[in-house]
């Protein structure tokens, strides 16, 4: 049971330059969503998606962009690299939405992202 | 708005100590409560949960009580051990569409 799976787990950027995060989850959950975890400031959402097609903006979206086009992968795009967007960055799935919060989230080992 | 509040770490404990863990939260309505941990190079894992007001939540010999009187959900274990060496989050969900997670507790379990 692979879960949620993140790639890379590393990755070292210069400023300006652009990446993408990949997330893919193979429990069917309809629910995904990227946060990013910044020492001591506990985890901030970006982008969630309610179903393919579908997405959201969360509370810190500026510099970022999503697409789900399958129930299974959710990548997250950085256009234009920052030193602001160093971080720690967490994709997670949920079955279903409200209410099913209830149940938490399963989420991936992480991609720690440098910009330099 | 809604928010969680941890005690500041790190907390550094002998094996076999007791734990507490301090949480509080502000939210409008009736939220669930969460705890998660995260070991080093993971990602956050569901420890326990409470989805109502004096619900306890448990795993693994940890525990935490949903106290609305109060606004807090405080984590709690007897006896710690070496594995149990991580960041703690707390976290609480008004049902919506995200998470509002605390900024995290580190322990460190010492032999």
């Amino acid at each position: 049971n692979a879960g949620v799976t993140q790639t890379p787990k590393f990755r070292i950027l210069k400023i300006g330059q652009s990446m993408t995060l990949q997330c893919t989850q193979d429990m069917n959950h309809n629910y995904m969503y990227w946060y990013r975890q910044d020492p001591g400031m506990g985890l901030k959402l970006i982008y969630y998606s309610v179903g393919a097609g579908i997405t959201d903006k969360g509370e810190v979206p500026n510099g970022y962009n999503v697409s789900r086009s399958t129930t299974e992968d959710f990548p997250l795009r950085l256009e234009l690299a920052a030193p602001s967007q160093t971080s720690v960055y967490f994709c997670a799935s949920s079955q279903r939405g409200s209410g099913s919060a209830h149940y938490g989230y399963t989420f991936g080992s992480g991609t720690r992202l440098t910009v330099v | 708005g809604n928010s969680v509040t941890q005690m500041e770490g790190p907390v550094t404990l002998s094996e076999e100590a007791f734990l507490t863990i301090n949480c509080t939260y502000t939210a409008t309505g009736y939220p669930s409560l969460f705890w998660y941990v995260q070991y080093p190079g993971e990602g956050l894992q569901l420890l326990l949960k409470a989805t109502k007001a004096d619900d306890k939540g448990s795993n693994k010999g940890f525990e935490a009580t949903y106290r609305k009187e109060t606004t807090s959900f405080h984590l709690e274990k007897g006896s710690v051990q070496v594995s149990d060496s991580a960041v703690y989050f707390c976290a609480l969900s008004d049902g919506g569409n995200q998470f509002y997670f605390g900024t995290g507790t580190s322990l460190t379990v010492i032999p």
